[in-house]
């Protein structure tokens, strides 16, 4: 069963850039999925970034997209999310996740990785 | 701002029927996914599709769909139900994805 392992630096100065892995086990980054990033600031809601397929085709959330970077990388099972500029803002738990596709359009998030919490501040 | 709209908090007794909605003009076209999170741990699939539930997850949890509105029933709430429940579809571009705001659910 695959499972997804978040990494990266759990500080990040403001204007500096966030830089964050998701390493993928029990299964291959080259699967039916896409792979996602979701994050969610303290005590608040899930916001979804964007995901990637192992090809490299990408979708943003347009909110963020001047500013998000999604990559993969076959060789090491895992791919990887790019924020610039940061701010306090970006303040947020930083979970990866698994997203499949069905029929009539529906898509769905699992599994999911246990979250990192990136603080931006000086 | 979110388009998909869930209230923000909904409680139930225990042992009784609760609904939690998500509004959205997406939902007309697609179907919802829906996710508990309960406090210090990762968001988890409860049910994806017209009605489908992931290995594990309790029967007593369902979805639907009518108009633009999806809907997650638990029939018969447990204590361990009690958490914040997240939809999840497409928005208006089929290639972005929008949570709602969240539901925080109190089994009383």
């Amino acid at each position: 069963q695959v499972q997804l392992q978040e990494s990266g630096p759990g500080l990040v100065k403001p204007s500096g850039t966030l830089s964050l892995t998701c390493a993928v086990s029990g299964g291959s980054i080259t699967s039916t999925k896409w792979w996602s990033w979701v994050r969610q600031p303290p005590g608040k809601g899930l916001e979804w970034i964007g995901e990637i397929y192992y090809t490299g085709s990408t979708y943003y959330n347009p909110s963020l997209k001047s500013r998000v970077t999604i990559s993969v990388d076959k060789s090491k099972n895992q791919f990887s999310l790019r924020v610039n500029s940061v701010t306090a803002a970006d303040t947020a738990i930083y979970y990866c996740a698994g997203t499949s596709y069905g029929s009539g359009w529906s898509h769905w998030f699992d599994p999911w990785g246990q979250g990192t919490l990136v603080t931006v501040s000086s | 701002s979110s388009e998909l709209t869930q209230d923000p908090a909904v409680s139930v007794a225990l042992g009784q029927t609760v609904r939690i909605t998500c509004q959205g003009d997406s939902l007309r076209s697609y179907y919802a996914s829906w996710y508990q999170q309960k406090p210090g741990q990762a968001p988890v699939l409860v049910i994806y599709g017209e009605n489908n539930r992931p290995s594990g997850v309790p029967d007593r949890f369902s979805g639907s769909r009518s108009g633009n509105t999806a809907s997650l029933t638990i029939t018969g709430a447990q204590a361990e139900d009690d958490a914040d429940y997240y939809c999840n579809s497409r928005d208006s571009s089929v290639n972005h994805r929008v949570f709602g705001g969240g539901t925080k659910l109190t089994v009383l």
